[in-house]
């Protein structure tokens, strides 16, 4: 069963410019979840969409924002790149809204802004 | 809100040393725990986790006791390989309708042959 997989690996912007990044959970998953992992900063909550529908939101601007497609895969956009937006975004996903349910990571997209 | 404040690094041990990593929480209710992992070059991976008081949750020869009482979540491995060098995350999701993943700070372990 393939896992959960993130497009571009690696995207290098300038600042000022909007990154779009792009998260497929795996087969019947629901909830996606977004982190940023900064240096410095640890792994921050981001986003949470289930069933399309954005449940919850960190402790981010509202440049950063995103959805959910009826396929369950993700966007996440940052607009107006400052260069601290420069960090591994994680992208997750789990079968349902427990919180039991574990959530599986995928690989993460690499955003350096210049 | 809801914390997690993990054991600062980075820890460095000899093979079949033992560890622990400290691992304490803040947060309302019954929150679900979770340790995950992240070996170099690699994504995050579930090691373990406990979602109710005195839970232990074991894997790979890793385990942690949900300690209702202390706040607390430890991680323990009796016997350390170089194989299990990584970075190790503390975490929990809290009760009620939030599901987010509320990490703490990391600790980076290295284990020398």
């Amino acid at each position: 069963e393939a896992g959960v997989t993130q497009s571009p690996t690696h995207l290098i912007k300038t600042r000022g410019q909007q990154a779009t990044l792009r998260c497929s959970p795996i087969s019947g998953h629901t909830s996606v979840y977004w982190y940023q992992q900064a240096l410095g900063l640890g792994l921050q909550f981001l986003l949470w969409y289930d069933e399309g529908e954005e449940r919850n939101r960190g402790n981010f601007p509202p440049r950063f924002s995103g959805r959910q497609f009826p396929n369950y895969s993700s966007e996440l956009n940052v607009n107006a790149l400052e260069l601290e937006d420069s960090a591994l975004y994680l992208c997750a996903s789990s079968e349902g809204t427990s919180g039991y349910n574990e959530q599986f990571f995928g690989p993460g997209t690499r955003l350096t802004v210049l | 809100g809801n914390s997690v404040t993990q054991m600062e690094g980075p820890v460095t041990l000899s093979e079949e040393a033992f560890l622990t990593i400290n691992c304490t929480y803040t947060a309302t209710g019954y929150p679900s725990l979770f340790w995950y992992v992240q070996y170099p070059g690699e994504g995050l991976q579930l090691l373990l986790k406990a979602t109710k008081a005195d839970d232990k949750g074991s894997n790979k020869g890793f385990e942690a006791t949900y300690r209702k009482e202390t706040t607390s979540f430890h991680l323990e491995k009796g016997s350390v390989q170089v194989s299990d060098s990584a970075v190790y995350f503390c975490a929990l999701t809290p009760s009620g309708s939030a599901r987010q993943l509320t990490f703490g700070s990391g600790t980076q372990l290295t284990v020398l042959p």
